[in-house]
Order: C-alpha cells, then structure tokens, then sequence
C-alpha cells in the first residue's frame, strides 16, 4: 500500500505571496491531518479534516487554510506569506477514529525569502 | 494548553552505550507515542502507550508511561549509528485528535 504522498517536496515562495501545499493519503484513510515544523517550535499542529469537514484546528492565523476533497487528498493554504512560515509541513493521515495510527508524509519544505 | 518538555535536546554518544530521554508535561494524556524522524523524512511511529505505568520493548528500546500518565522515557541500550535521528514524543488529550508533540531530542551516535 502506498504511504502518504505530499507535492511539492521543495517551494521557494517571496513574501507576499501565497502557496497551495497537497497531500494525497493512504488509500481507505478519510482523516487528513497537516503540522508545521520548524526548529524553534518544533512540531505545531495546524488542523485535522475527516470526510470533507475540518474537525480541529489549532492556533494559527487564518492566513492558514485548508480543505479536503471527497477522495480525501487535501490541500492547505497560506496566503500573504511572511518569512517566520518557512518551515517543513507534514500532512498524516489515519483511518478516522482517535486510536488509528497516524502515518506521516515525507513533508514539504517551503522556504520565503 | 498542553504543553511536554523533551530533554535532553541534544545528545551525541558512542556506539555501545545506553541512554535515556524524558518527556514530561504537567498535563494528563490518555495516550503517549514516540516517533523517530530522520532528515528529509517525517516522522515513524515506534510505540504508543496508554495505560499508566506501562512497559513496552521494541528490540533494544524500552518505552515506560509514567503511573500518572503526565511523563514517558524511551531507553535504548547498546545504541548503534543507525539509531541516530530526532525522536519526538506526541501525547492527545481523551477524546482528542490533536497531537501535541514535544521539541524532539536529536541523537548522533557515532561508531
């Protein structure tokens, strides 16, 4: 079975701009979750979607987005980029409930120069 | 907020021995779990535990959940380079799906 695909691996992005991140998950999985790594902070939790419908988020602005398609590949959104969101991001994904595992993808790593 | 602080941060070793990092926090999960992270890659589950006190082994690692569910260690004995890496330790509230991961330890061992 495939693992949890993300695309693009590398982005370079200036300020200003925005950036769409995607993440394919494993197959039969509908819970979609992405996270922000970076050194200082380490690993911060950005939101979770299950079947289409966000189900938690965690403490980021709302330049922070995303959504879920009803094949369960996401996508998540940063708009008006400032350098401080150049950070690795990883997208999990789990079957649904609370006790699934969650299987981490290989993360994009965005740079904002 | 739940917050869970990793120590050391930073620990470089030789290969053979042992060694221990702690994850501590003043809040109660309902489950605990480690990672391994290597550069370039996300992170790999390697245990979860939820119950208080538990011991689970995986080959020379020894994962332990505090009596009171706020702390966890992971020991590894007779460490090799091959265990090198940021291991990272997740802990969810019950009924949460939110992890809150701790900072990470970042293992260099060398032959």
């Amino acid at each position: 079975k495939a693992g949890v695909t993300q695309t693009p691996r590398y982005l370079i992005k200036t300020r200003g701009q925005q950036v769409t991140l995607s993440c394919s998950p494993i197959s039969g999985h509908r819970s979609v979750s992405w996270y922000q790594q970076t050194p200082g902070q380490g690993l911060q939790f950005l939101f979770e979607y299950f079947s289409e419908t966000q189900r938690n988020k965690g403490n980021f602005p709302g330049r922070f987005s995303g959504r879920q398609f009803s094949n369960s590949r996401s996508e998540m959104n940063v708009s008006t980029l400032e350098l401080g969101d150049s950070a690795l991001y990883l997208c999990a994904s789990r079957v649904a409930g609370v006790r699934d595992t969650q299987y981490f993808g290989p993360g994009t790593r965005l740079t904002v120069l | 907020t739940q917050l869970l602080e990793q120590s050391p941060q930073f620990l470089s070793i030789q290969e053979g021995e042992n060694l221990t990092v702690y994850c501590n926090s003043s809040s109660v999960f309902s489950s605990l779990q480690w990672y391994r992270q290597e550069p370039g890659e996300g992170p790999v589950l390697l245990v979860t535990v939820v119950t208080g006190g538990e011991v689970k082994k995986l080959k020379r690692l020894t994962f332990q959940f505090g009596d009171a569910r706020k702390d966890s260690s992971l020991h590894i004995t007779a460490a090799q380079p091959g265990d090198t890496g940021l291991y990272l330790c997740a802990g969810s509230g019950a009924g949460s799906y939110q992890l809150t991961f701790g900072k990470g330890t970042k293992l260099s061992v060398i032959p």
